[in-house]
């Protein structure tokens, strides 16, 4: 059951896109299409961004994106806004009827 | 509104046990997946142990043998018993909502947490 591996940091200017990625194994990302990733402000509590590799919950803006090829998912922000800033985390069902969290992704807007 | 309300933290010796509660409110709660999930201090998150609408139940390896989670559908409740606790279980423990009723669903609703430190 090890972390999914996620970039530590990616940071962009108000208006660009960016990605952070999700590397796993067949036995987790690769295996299935329930990988979900969430957005956590500090002090707060984690929101569900995206499920199912890419649904978006009720309420959660379209310029929000999920994608996966292979063992590696992605989740897109479009139009990057001040309060995109946060720690984003991907998650996933595993083989082991478990699931895991990836390391953890600080967004910063320039 | 989907409420979870966690209680039970507070500070405990190592080998000591701990029992956490979550009270659920706003949905049907037997009829979907919950968890726990925690956050080490300046870390990120740790999916714990989860347990489906029938029961299905599972753990990751870091506690596996020593935490138990459980749920009380009559109650709108769930739980998780932690028992021969360690340095490294002290964390923020959150309660979560699946967004179905098997252990593949996504954790759509999060509760505030409640505090665990393990120490001396």
């Amino acid at each position: 059951q090890s972390a999914l591996t996620q970039p530590a940091s990616v940071s962009g200017s108000p208006g660009q896109s960016i990605t952070i990625s999700c590397t796993g194994t067949s036995s987790d990302v690769g295996g299935y299409n329930y990988v979900s990733w969430y957005q956590q402000h500090p002090g707060k509590a984690p929101k569900l961004m995206i499920y199912e590799v890419s649904n978006r919950p009720s309420g959660v803006s379209n310029r929000f994106s999920g994608s996966k090829s292979g063992n590696t998912a992605s989740l897109t922000i479009s139009g990057l806004q001040a309060e995109d800033e946060a720690d984003y985390y991907c998650g996933s069902y595993t083989s082991s009827n478990t699931r895991v969290f990836g390391t953890g992704t600080k967004v910063t807007v320039l | 509104e989907v409420q979870l309300v966690e209680s039970g933290g507070g500070l405990v010796q190592p080998g000591r046990s701990l029992r956490l509660s979550c009270a659920a409110s706003g949905f049907t709660f037997d009829d979907y997946a919950m968890y726990w999930v925690r956050q080490a201090p300046g870390k990120g998150l740790e999916w714990v142990s989860g347990i489906s609408w029938n029961s299905t139940i599972g753990y990751a390896d870091s506690v596996k043998g020593r935490f138990t989670i459980s749920r009380d559908n009559a109650k709108n409740s769930l739980y998780l018993q932690m028992n021969s606790l360690r340095t490294e279980d002290t964390a923020l423990y959150y309660c979560a909502k699946g967004e179905k009723w098997e252990l593949l669903s996504s954790l759509d609703y999060w509760g505030q947490g409640t505090l665990v430190t393990v120490s001396s």
